[in-house]
């Protein structure tokens, strides 16, 4: 089993939409969560970083982590069309290595 | 913020050749850099880690006499190609991590194309 699972997708939602992008992970030492966004042909992009369980909130974002369940999820509401990207959701348990879910291919249609 | 500067951002080489990527962590200091390989449509494979003034530890299946890693300073971290072929073809990425937490910023990726 994978350390951090992460749906693949494609995710396809129209412009507006309220999207949900979510992972799991079997490691109960990782004690940081971080979602990042990649554009194609580009590097990951820090999105959200997050200790231990909890939410937290930037502007149309917010990254939850629910450590009893080994759940991490990241909302993005009014999406827009420039929010096209693949999302990594990435976990490590302090100064070791991220350990990254395959990324989830999302499409905001105007 | 903290800016990682990766270049080159595309390289075309011939077989056999060697190339050399630099990546500069442009407002911070990096105690720790990262090295990933990325196929078309799949996530990140962490290649191998360096820390300044250390030799890299590479991940299993890596060829460290391949993949040359140097992490001469503070800022600067090298990954060096060599006698590249075909299959090395792809896109490499490299990652700093700031002295003072636990962040990964990464550069905009190299894409390597070998003829």
């Amino acid at each position: 089993q994978k350390e951090v699972e992460q749906d693949p997708g494609p995710l396809s939602v129209p412009e507006g939409a309220i999207v949900s992008l979510n992972c799991t992970y079997s490691n109960s030492a990782f004690q940081y969560f971080m979602w990042y966004r990649q554009y194609s042909r580009k590097g990951p992009e820090l999105l959200m970083y997050t200790y231990s369980s909890g939410n937290k909130e930037d502007g149309r974002f917010t990254a939850q982590v629910d450590k009893s369940s080994k759940y991490i999820s990241l909302f993005i509401r009014d999406s827009q069309p420039s929010d096209s990207a693949t999302y990594l959701c990435a976990a490590n348990t302090g100064n070791t290595p991220l350990v990254f879910g395959k990324g989830t291919r999302l499409s905001v249609i105007a | 913020g903290a800016v990682v500067s990766q270049h080159p951002s595309w390289v075309i080489c011939k077989s056999g050749t060697s190339v050399k990527i630099e990546c500069r962590s442009l407002d911070f200091q990096a105690t720790t850099m990262f090295w990933y390989r990325q196929f078309p449509k799949q996530s990140l494979m962490l290649m191998a880690t360096s820390n300044e003034g250390s030799k890299a530890t590479y991940e299993q299946g890596v060829e460290k006499d391949k993949f040359l890693i140097n992490h001469a300073s503070l800022t600067l971290s090298t990954l060096t190609v060599t006698s590249a072929h075909p299959e090395d073809s792809s896109f490499y990425i490299c990652s700093a991590r700031r002295v003072d937490e636990n962040i990964q910023y990464f550069g905009a990726g190299t894409r390597l194309s070998v003829l």
